[in-house]
């Protein structure tokens, strides 16, 4: 069974930085792209960027909103997708998704979530 | 940037009746939408892929239609476990969503 689960999220203060991980499980982080999707509370779902599998150097593309500030990474060797995001805002409070891209090219797999809260 | 705009924002219905959600583009997207179902403390779940094709384990109350900018999903016979807010997302350049429709109970 596939199965992907984020961890890493918590509370932080405005221009702090923090590291999200996605654990995938039943299947090989490898063959996949990986994204990453944002929630704020009350709000619409928001594409964050993606990583892109070996075949394609781990290519990444992000979001205007997030780039420079966030950066995505995988550990093939662990299943294992990360975001770093550094210089936090309170407009990043959010419920993080990591994704995999499936055979159709949609978002087929999701983890939980894991809530960013930016905040002094 | 693809700017998806999903209406109603709010649907009112009783199980058992039908629901039309609909998605519009900013520009053509060919056929490459699909839709999402997320409830609370959920993740989301892909439903409809290339505007009309039933992803596995959809029901076939759920259908989809629509190419270029315009887009429905429309579910029939609404069952309790239905309700919840239904996204679109488009493909054809970098991903984005619609605002979402909730669906909920009258």
């Amino acid at each position: 069974e596939v199965q992907l689960m984020e961890s890493g999220g918590g509370l932080v203060q405005p221009g702090g930085s923090l590291k999200l991980s996605c654990a995938a499980s039943g299947f090989n982080l490898r063959d996949s792209d990986m994204h990453w999707v944002r929630q704020a509370s009350g709000k619409g779902l928001e594409w964050v960027g993606r990583i892109r599998g070996k075949p394609d150097t781990y290519a990444t593309t992000y979001a205007a909103s997030v780039r420079g500030r966030f950066a995505m990474s995988r550990d093939d060797s662990k299943n294992t997708a990360y975001l770093q995001l550094n210089t936090l805002k309170a407009e990043d409070t959010a419920v993080y998704y990591c994704t995999r891209l499936g055979d159709y090219y949609y978002f087929d797999y999701w983890g939980q979530g894991t809530l960013v809260t930016v905040s002094s | 940037e693809i700017v998806l705009t999903q209406s109603p924002a709010t649907l009112s219905l009783s199980p058992g009746e039908t629901a039309t959600l609909s998605c519009r583009a900013s520009q053509s997207v060919a056929i490459y939408l699909a839709w999402y179902q997320h409830k609370p403390g959920q993740a989301p779940r892909l439903l409809i892929y290339d505007a009309s094709n039933r992803a596995t384990g959809t029901p076939d109350r759920f259908s989809g239609s629509g190419s270029g900018t315009d887009f429905t999903l429309t579910i029939s016979s609404l069952e309790p476990e239905d309700f919840a807010v239904y996204y679109c997302l488009q493909r054809s350049n970098w991903p984005s969503f619609g605002g979402g429709t909730k669906v909920e109970t009258k």
